[in-house]
């Protein structure tokens, strides 16, 4: 079963807007992470969060974590049509730190 | 450097039929996970090896799925009497030892039950 909602299902923008993701999740965790998946591909981890952290930047992701509301925000930045893609979060378990629980996605669609 | 490598990309059977899924993971990379991904869905849980030991199968959804990983590198998920149900994409990831460490997936292999 899948960890929490991410919304919005789907996201569509022009390139050079900014992008904002959601996700919620159902328990404590050690970490929340954030995958893209192009089309057709595998995932590729973009960014990790610790639970004691509330706020991580890399290059034009910036990644937000609230855990009392067991929640986490994506945003990217000056889109570019590479980043069209579905975005996951997922979170390990807070007494498991092995395998994954994957949020729904966002389709993110980016118009040159 | 190599990433992790999955075969067949894709594959056809007839259900009952067996299939046999290969993944090859990052050398070095102690843990291998297997997910299933069904179509506009994440990525699903279903076992998960450390070296050899398989630590986790708490995800197979049921006993005709069978993992494997003998000799701590390359892994094998079997399906038996496939089921229409079975249909998905099976992504496998490696990770490295350490603490925070991210999963490296391989594109999938998408399997389609006729």
């Amino acid at each position: 079963s899948q960890q929490g909602e991410e919304d919005p299902q789907a996201l569509s923008i022009q390139e050079g807007e900014n992008a904002t993701m959601n996700c919620s999740y159902k328990t404590s965790i050690n970490n929340l992470q954030w995958y893209r998946q192009n089309s057709g591909r595998g995932l590729v981890h973009l960014i990790l969060i610790r639970s004691n952290e509330r706020e991580k930047h890399s290059g034009r992701l910036r990644v937000t974590l609230d855990t009392s509301k067991k929640s986490s925000s994506l945003l990217i930045t000056a889109s570019r049509a590479a980043d069209t893609a579905s975005y996951f979060c997922a979170t390990d378990g807070a007494y498991n730190t092995d395998k994954l629980i994957f949020g729904t996605g966002t389709r993110l669609q980016v118009f040159p | 450097g190599a990433g992790v490598s999955q075969s067949p990309r894709y594959k056809v059977a007839k259900r009952g039929q067996d299939v046999a899924l290969r993944c090859d993971p990052i050398s070095g990379h102690v843990s291998l996970f297997w997910y299933q991904q069904a179509l506009g869905q994440g990525p699903e849980f279903l076992t998960y090896f450390q070296n050899e030991a398989q630590l986790d199968k708490s995800g197979l959804p049921s006993d005709r799925f069978f993992a494997e990983r003998p000799e701590g590198s390359v892994s094998t998920l079997k399906i038996q009497r496939t089921q229409q149900e079975d249909s998905a994409v099976y992504l496998c990831a490696s990770r490295p030892w350490g603490e925070d460490q991210p999963q490296h997936f391989g594109d999938g292999t998408r399997l389609s039950i006729l």
